[in-house]
């Protein structure tokens, strides 16, 4: 079956360690998404890219980094310059101009 | 500055009480809108896609309508099913951000 995988479900890590979150999609997408959602917040957008070796800060870059360098990965690194971590990160991807998002089911980091 | 409200932020019904959940959007051109249902610990669930003004989508209890500058999404006899986040997100012609809002927790009682 096609999908976003995202993985682990849940993360723990101690303050101070930076994080790579993994996002992977067969249904062979341009687009990717970023995505971190907190309580009460909706979904804020951190990075996203359209094509492979290309992306684009969000709203909320700072303290996160990313790579495209295939076109079914979109891995995030969480560094320890990002001072609220803990957070729910949804990974998303789209096929074209005017479709929409596909999300996988998130992965919960708890940073303490 | 562009933005996605929806209100209300929570919504309890009785099964069988028929309301709507409103999504008003402030953005340079609309490209498309979206509405999305989300359970707890999961990701969101495309429902609908809407390009312009005038447009209706129906998926079976649910409507969803668009104008310039809101959405409604109408919810007809909801069961406890239903019951979960529901979100607007708009996607602008000026890049291919696509933008959020918040959120409406909808609960159903039996």
């Amino acid at each position: 079956d096609g999908g976003i995988t995202q993985s682990p479900k849940y993360l723990f890590r101690k303050e101070g360690q930076n994080v790579t979150l993994s996002c992977e999609q067969n249904l062979n997408h341009d687009a990717m998404y970023w995505y971190r959602q907190d309580p009460g917040q909706g979904l804020r957008l951190i990075y996203y890219s359209q094509i492979v070796n290309d992306f684009q800060k969000g709203d909320i870059a700072e303290g996160y980094s990313v790579s495209r360098e295939k076109k079914e990965s979109f891995p995030l690194t969480v560094t320890s310059a990002q001072k609220n971590p803990t957070a729910f990160y949804l990974c998303a991807s789209r096929s074209s101009y005017n479709s929409p998002l596909h999300f996988g089911n998130g992965t919960r980091l708890t940073v303490t | 500055e562009d933005q996605v409200t929806q209100s209300p932020e929570a919504l309890r019904l009785q099964e069988g009480e028929s309301s709507s959940l409103n999504c008003s959007y402030t953005v340079s051109g609309l490209r498309g809108l979206f509405w999305y249902r989300q359970d707890p610990g999961k990701g969101p669930e495309f429902l609908f896609t809407l390009y312009s003004a005038g447009e209706e989508k129906e998926k079976e209890r649910l409507k969803a309508t668009l104008t310039k500058k809101e959405s409604f999404l109408h919810i007809t006899a909801p069961k406890p099913e239903d019951s979960a986040t529901y979100l607007c997100a708009v996607h602008e012609n000026r890049d291919d951000k696509i933008i959020f809002g918040k959120g409406t927790r909808l609960h159903i009682l039996p």
